[in-house]
């Protein structure tokens, strides 16, 4: 069973500063995904990451892959306020089911509040 | 493009009762997803189709639950009978091959 786990679950930080979202997963896969969630509200993809090494950056937010430590990052560099927000990783088991699209397992989600 | 459409966005019933969440995908996607969200079990995986074909119904809980998808444009999760255990805010999703996953603005289900 895929396992996907993420820390901090709860993070508070102040404007300015910069941190780092830790994402880890049980299984081989070479596909993550990194979603953000306002309260009340859906998902936003933020970045989709497909092979190891990858690493995509928009705005403050930067996000990188290692397949082989099963291992992602969400890094924040000089948060801001309006980043605050539930960010998910999701991992697909595309490759281990060798097929189509396949649905996502989804970590717990980290809740971050950035204060001013 | 709308983006995926959901409906209803909020529904209120009784136990007992059926309840039939509808969803619309990006035109162009052949991939769709239904997911649960709660506090306590998070995000999880209840279905999902590829070319209108379900490909992997183990995330329903129950034979309570039922999906359909009749065509490229058009699905369908019913409970029946409804129980209060069902509350939570069901998530529609959709994707194109080797794309990420686009979502719904979701139902938000209360039984009572």
């Amino acid at each position: 069973e895929l396992k996907v786990e993420q820390n901090p679950l709860f993070l508070s930080m102040q404007e300015g500063k910069n941190y780092t979202i830790y994402c880890n997963y049980s299984t081989t896969s070479d596909r993550l995904y990194w979603y953000r969630q306002d309260p009340g509200k859906s998902l936003e993809s933020l970045f989709v990451l497909l092979s190891n090494g990858a690493v995509k950056q928009e705005g403050r937010l930067m996000a990188s892959l290692d397949t082989k430590a099963r291992l992602s990052t969400l890094h924040i560099t000089a948060a801001v306020h309006d980043l605050s927000a539930t960010y998910f990783c999701a991992v697909d088991k595309r490759a281990l089911s060798g097929g189509g699209a396949d649905g996502l397992t989804f970590g717990k989600g980290t809740h971050l509040i950035i204060q001013p | 493009d709308a983006g995926v459409i959901q409906s209803p966005r909020h529904e209120v019933t009784e136990m007992g009762q059926e309840v039939t969440l509808r969803c619309k995908p990006i035109s162009g996607h052949n991939s769709l997803f239904w997911y649960r969200q709660t506090m306590m079990r998070g995000l999880e995986l209840l279905i999902y189709f590829n070319n209108n074909v379900p490909i992997d119904d183990s995330g329903m809980p129950e034979d309570r639950f039922s999906a359909k998808m009749p065509n490229a444009s058009f699905s369908t999760l019913k409970i029946q009978p409804s129980e209060p255990r069902d509350s939570a805010v069901y998530f529609c999703a959709s994707s194109s091959p080797d794309n990420e996953q686009f979502f719904g603005p979701g139902t938000r289900l209360t039984v009572l």
